[in-house]
């Protein structure tokens, strides 16, 4: 069976520090990966999706860039972190023609401080 | 430019039927679909519409009217544990991309 995982759960960062959020899926190959931002109360921002290894495509211009090295690996990044880059992050992934299902990870709650 | 508008909240009692609405307005359509979301989880599936008409999932079903760009999540029995976030989100089929409302949060009242 398909999984999907991605870590860490909670995280706090100071401001102008990095960032690196991994995701990573198991049981299917060629999915499509995306990244989303959710705010506390408010829907699901799409930042990044991926058909492809090495094929991003960026939704909002933002301090924040994605890069999928691997087939079934997603990163998340940022060079200097801003506070209005706090949020709850989720990674998710849907089959190369499924994409009306998405399968979410367990979301990483980011507070830059 | 690309929008979703569903309720905020709504609120009903155990045992009740309730109805989610969403509209929509994007470039592109292939299908709505309406995740599930509980405080601090993660989204999960409950429904897909690609064409018109009425999907039934058990006590969920949903609509979907491609002509009026319209669709509603039909919550039926409600229990408590049905309290949660309810979001809609379109198949724009561009490349992938699944854009999401800002979503309906459901309070179940004894």
């Amino acid at each position: 069976s398909q999984t999907i995982h991605q870590w860490p759960a909670t995280l706090v960062q100071p401001v102008g520090s990095p960032l690196s959020l991994e995701c990573t899926v198991e049981g299917t190959s060629n999915p499509n990966l995306y990244w989303y931002r959710q705010a506390a109360g408010r829907g699901l921002q799409l930042l990044f999706y991926s058909v492809g290894i090495g094929q991003i495509s960026s939704e909002v211009p933002q301090n924040l860039s994605a890069s999928r090295p691997q087939d079934r690996q997603f990163i998340l990044s940022s060079k200097k972190l801003l506070l209005s880059d706090s949020g709850f992050y989720l990674c998710a992934w849907s089959a190369g023609q499924g994409r009306e299902k998405l399968f979410f990870g367990s979301g990483t709650q980011l507070s830059v401080l | 430019g690309q929008s979703l508008e569903q309720p905020s909240e709504v609120t009903a009692v155990e045992g009740a039927i309730v109805q989610i609405n969403c509209t929509y307005q994007t470039s592109g359509f292939y299908g709505l679909s309406w995740y599930q979301q509980h405080d601090g989880g993660a989204p999960t599936f409950l429904s897909y519409n690609a064409l018109d008409g009425l999907e039934e999932t058990g006590r969920f079903s949903s609509f979907l009217s491609r002509s009026d760009s319209y669709g509603y999540l039909l919550l039926q029995e409600l229990q408590m544990k049905d309290s949660a976030s309810y979001f809609c989100a379109v198949d724009t089929l561009q490349g992938g991309k699944l854009i999401f409302g800002q979503g309906t949060e459901l309070s179940v009242k004894p």
